[in-house]
């Protein structure tokens, strides 16, 4: 059972680059998610959905897009990487929307700008 | 404002012993979720335990619990019998009626043999 699959794992690109990270699920959850993990913030919400074709932001969604075409797949995009970019992204989904489910987290993407 | 804070940023434990790591949180809404997950030193994020706002117990899995102060919005976690391998990152999240999943800066612990 693959769960949340995130690619690529590593990253590395030059200020001004465009890249698409991506993540897709196979339990046919409703709620997918993105997050940026730095050191001493913990995890902050860039963009999320509640199912096909819907989106919304998050906490830090500056620099980035997202769509969601299929219920399986939620690729983030960032359209012009930025040093402030540098972060260890997780894509992360739920089976729905109510407050007592979990979270299943991918294994994550450090991704470099320089 | 922060919605979950974590006040430790790293601890030491000696094996065997127990730890427990401070929660709070800040919200208006009566029904919401609260988390605890590991993220060891290979990266992944693993789900520890869950307590709901109207639950009346503390929650428990294994080694972990979850002592639920909800007049104090207190969530904090207890690892019994510490483990070598409980060295870990760990973060306390709450997901409300918004269905986000807030995360607190997380504690380091490190626990010696």
């Amino acid at each position: 059972n693959a769960g949340v699959t995130q690619t690529p794992k590593f990253q590395v690109l030059k200020t001004g680059q465009s890249m698409t990270l991506q993540c897709a699920q196979d339990m046919n959850h409703e709620y997918m998610s993105w997050y940026r993990q730095d050191p001493g913030m913990g995890l902050r919400l860039i963009h999320y959905s509640v199912g096909a074709g819907i989106t919304d932001q998050g906490e830090v969604p500056n620099g980035y897009n997202v769509s969601r075409s299929t219920t399986e797949d939620f690729p983030l995009r960032l359209l012009s990487a930025a040093p402030s970019q540098t972060s260890v992204y997780f894509c992360a989904s739920s089976r729905g929307r109510a407050t007592n489910e979990k979270l299943f987290f991918g294994s994550g993407t450090q991704l470099s700008v320089l | 404002a922060q919605k979950i804070t974590q006040t430790q940023p790293g601890m030491f434990v000696q094996e065997k012993e127990a730890v427990t790591l401070d929660c709070t949180y800040d919200t208006s809404d009566p029904s919401y979720g609260l988390f605890w997950y590991k993220q060891p030193s290979s990266g992944e994020m693993i789900f520890l335990i869950y307590q709901g706002s109207y639950d009346q117990q503390n929650a428990t899995e294994g080694r972990y619990s979850l002592n639920f102060q909800k007049a104090r919005k207190s969530a904090n976690l207890v690892i019994s019998a510490s483990q070598l391998g409980d060295s870990a990152m760990y973060f306390c999240a709450m997901r409300e009626a918004d269905y986000k999943l807030s995360f607190g800066a997380g504690t380091t612990v490190t626990v010696r043999a």
